[in-house]
């Protein structure tokens, strides 16, 4: 079985500019999750869609991030415009149905100047 | 607010030796707790998932508890290897917030 795929793995960019980052989650997964990973922390939660609704944004810094999940599969998270702070790691996970155990992708590791 | 707190940060032991990870969170009203490892550079790899309702969860040499009353974990690792070297990382999906929190992990180094 195919796990969560995700591109690029790397990104470098100039604050301000803008960023698309891509996921593919498990076949069959329902919910889909994006989380934002800083050196030495553990993951935060930004988005997670159950089909192609969103379940909880809360976290999600609107005025600069948006994501969508068309058709219910692939997602895409962009970043415009990028600030420094926004250099970290971003996962993107899957699960059958919320609450279940999730798996995550290698992740895009976004480096912003 | 749900938080998760991991400890040690980092244990270093050599090869061989049982060790135990700790994890703490402050609200006891979860669904289930998620184990995960960390390598470098690389994705969050599923060890372990502790359902509300269970005392712990075993695969391989990892064994996992979960003390839901007093807001505890705890992931043994036998006869530990150098490539059980890795961030391990500890999550619990809260009902009040419907979602997975994560603590900031244990980085773990088993010397040859």
């Amino acid at each position: 079985e195919a796990g969560v795929a995700q591109s690029p793995r790397y990104k470098i960019i100039e604050k301000r500019q803008s960023v698309a980052f891509w996921c593919n989650p498990i076949s069959g997964h329902a919910t889909l999750y994006w989380y934002q990973q800083i050196l030495g922390q553990g993951p935060k939660l930004l988005i997670q869609f159950q089909n192609n609704g969103v379940v909880d944004d809360s976290q999600l810094p609107k005025d600069r991030f948006s994501a969508e999940r068309l058709k219910g599969v692939d997602s895409t998270l962009k970043i415009q415009p990028a600030k420094l702070e926004d250099s970290a790691v971003y996962l993107c996970a899957s699960s059958l149905v919320l609450r279940d155990e999730q798996f995550f992708g290698p992740g895009t590791r976004l480096t912003v100047l | 607010k749900q938080e998760v707190t991991q400890i040690p940060a980092a244990l270093s032991v050599p090869e061989g030796e049982n060790l135990v990870l700790n994890c703490s969170f402050t609200d006891s009203a979860i669904y289930n707790l998620q184990w995960f490892r960390q390598d470098p550079g690389k994705g969050l790899t599923s060890l372990l998932l502790i359902q509300s309702s269970q005392r712990e969860q075993t695969s391989g040499r990892l064994n996992a508890s979960l003390d839901k009353s007093s807001g505890r974990s705890t992931l043994y690792i036998a006869a530990s290897q150098p490539g059980d070297s890795a961030t391990y990382l500890c999550a619990v999906f809260s009902g009040s917030a419907r979602q997975l929190t994560f603590g900031s992990g244990t980085q773990l180094t088993v010397l040859p």
